[in-house]
């Protein structure tokens, strides 16, 4: 069946990095565009980032841009967020999520992973 | 950025009710935008596309509505697993997630 599934979280200190990977199945992931959404505890939604199906184009939250990177494999079905320089503000649960449309995903996210948690604390 | 405002941020409802959240955006972003529902624990299922769109499998007592700035969600009648946080989020411009309604049983 489509599925997500996000991996990489864990506990770490504020100015260190972290990789995140979120693997797909069930669909033509080479496809679709996606994305990284992230949740503080308690808090809502907050949009990350955005990949195109192809790689070629990627957009950041201005909360992240210049410290976060998207990035794909289509070979191996696999998105990756790359998190440099943490914060205490970027301790959430982090959600990979599909674009609905084929293309560049700005639009409905369908498909969801369960999530993974990222705490940054000394 | 296109800013989202929901209202209520919070709202409680007996079963069988009539339920209506609202988001409004900070500009016309014509018919862009979904509705989501979040339970405890759980990734968002999205409920709502193009404003008024019903995703496949979701029950037909939710709908939406509106273009432009103002948008409607509604539940027709209330059943307790709809018991969640709900968000709008737009699409003209990237994205944004409106803060989220919380919904709870009276």
């Amino acid at each position: 069946q489509v599925q997500l599934v996000e991996s990489g979280g864990g506990v770490v200190q504020p100015g260190r990095s972290l990789r995140l990977s979120c693997a797909a199945s069930g669909f033509t992931f080479s496809s679709y565009g996606m994305h990284w959404v992230r949740q503080a505890p308690g808090k809502g939604l907050e949009w990350v980032a955005v990949i195109w199906y192809d790689g070629s184009n990627k957009y950041y939250a201005d909360s992240v841009k210049g410290r976060f990177t998207i990035s794909r494999d289509n070979s191996k079905n696999t998105l990756y967020l790359q998190m440099n320089s943490l914060r205490a503000e970027d301790t959430a649960v982090y959600y990979c999520a599909r674009g609905a449309v084929a293309g560049t995903g700005l639009d409905a996210f369908d498909i969801w992973g369960q999530g993974t948690m990222v705490t940054v604390s000394s | 950025d296109i800013q989202m405002t929901q209202s209520p941020s919070s709202l409680s409802a007996s079963v069988g009710d009539r339920v209506t959240i609202t988001c409004q955006a900070s500009q016309d972003i014509s018919n862009y935008l979904n509705w989501y529902q979040q339970k405890p624990g759980k990734a968002p299922k999205l409920l709502i596309y193009d404003a008024s769109n019903l995703e496949t499998g979701v029950p037909s007592r939710f709908s939406g509505s509106g273009s432009g700035t103002d948008f409607t969600f509604t539940i027709s009648s209330l059943q307790p697993e709809d018991i969640a946080t709900y968000y709008c989020q737009q699409y003209d411009n990237l994205t944004t997630f409106g803060q989220g309604t919380r919904l709870e049983i009276k």
